[in-house]
C-alpha cells in the first residue's frame, strides 16, 4: 500500500517562489511523479524523478530523496495561472498505475 | 501533440441506468486506465488495462463496473446500474511502457462529468 502526505493548501504571491513538499511510503519504489490539476480539468504531467537529486524544467524543479521518502516541487517566478492543485504520485515498482495524494491547492495572489 | 480524447464531456443519467463512457487513448500507448474524481476529492484509481485484459483494479471497481477495448482505438468504461454516489468526473489515461528503470507518465483525457439523478 501507499501513504502520501502533502499540505492541503498553500498561498503565495505572484513573482515569488514556493516549495510544495510530499512525503510518502510505498511498497517498492520506481520514481515519483508530479502533476498539476486546474479546477475542473485533467491532471497534467509536470515532472518525474527516479534518482535522488534535483530535476529542473523551466520555472519548475522537483527534488527527490529516496532514503527519506521525500520530494518537493519548487515553483519559481509564480504566475497567476499557477493557481492549481499539485499532485504527488510515487510509483510502486510492481505496478503501472499511479496513486495520487490528496494534492496541495496553491493560490497565487497578486 | 497526440492526446487522449473522451466522450461525452457531460453525461446525465437516472439512478439504475447503464452508462458507457468512451475514450480514445493515444495511438501508440499500450496501457490504459480509468480514474474518477468526486467533486472536491482526490483523483482515485479504478482500473488498468493491458493486452486486452484488466491488469489491476481498486476496491472501487466492483461488479457494476466493466471495461472493454471493443476495437483498435476505443477503450470504454461501463457502469451497469448507476447510483447517486457514482456522480463524479471520470478520467481516462494512457501510457507507453517504461524503459529499464524509467517509468512513463500517464496522459489524461479531459474527463467525462457524470451526474446521476
Amino acid at each position: 500500500g501507499q501513504n502520501i502526505d502533502q499540505p492541503t493548501e498553500m498561498t503565495a504571491t505572484e513573482g515569488a517562489i514556493v516549495q510544495i513538499n510530499c512525503t510518502y511510503q510505498t511498497s517498492g519504489f520506481n520514481g515519483l511523479f508530479w502533476y498539476q490539476q486546474h479546477a475542473g480539468e485533467a491532471p497534467t504531467f509536470l515532472s518525474y524523478n527516479v534518482l535522488d537529486g534535483l530535476e529542473e524544467k523551466g520555472r519548475f524543479s522537483s527534488f527527490l530523496s529516496r532514503s527519506k521518502g521525500y520530494s518537493y516541487l519548487l515553483l519559481k517566478e509564480l504566475q497567476m495561472k499557477d493557481s492549481a492543485s499539485y499532485l504527488c504520485a510515487p510509483k510502486e515498482d510492481s505496478s503501472y498505475k499511479l496513486i495520487f495524494g490528496s494534492g496541495t491547492r496553491l493560490l497565487v495572489r497578486p | 501533440e497526440p492526446e487522449v480524447t473522451q466522450t461525452p464531456s457531460h453525461q446525465v443519467t437516472q439512478m439504475g441506468q447503464e452508462v458507457i463512457l468512451r475514450c480514445v487513448p493515444i495511438s501508440n500507448h499500450l496501457y490504459f486506465y480509468w480514474y474518477r474524481q468526486i467533486l472536491g476529492q482526490k483523483v482515485e484509481f479504478l482500473v488498468s488495462f493491458y493486452n486486452n485484459e484488466i491488469s489491476e483494479k481498486s476496491e472501487i471497481f466492483d461488479d457494476q463496473f466493466s471495461v472493454e477495448r471493443p476495437d483498435g482505438s476505443n477503450f470504454t468504461l461501463k457502469i451497469r446500474s448507476t447510483k447517486l454516489e457514482d456522480s463524479a468526473m471520470y478520467f481516462c489515461a494512457s501510457s507507453v511502457p517504461g524503459t529499464g528503470m524509467i517509468s512513463s507518465p500517464l496522459h489524461f483525457g479531459n474527463g467525462t462529468r457524470l451526474t446521476v439523478t
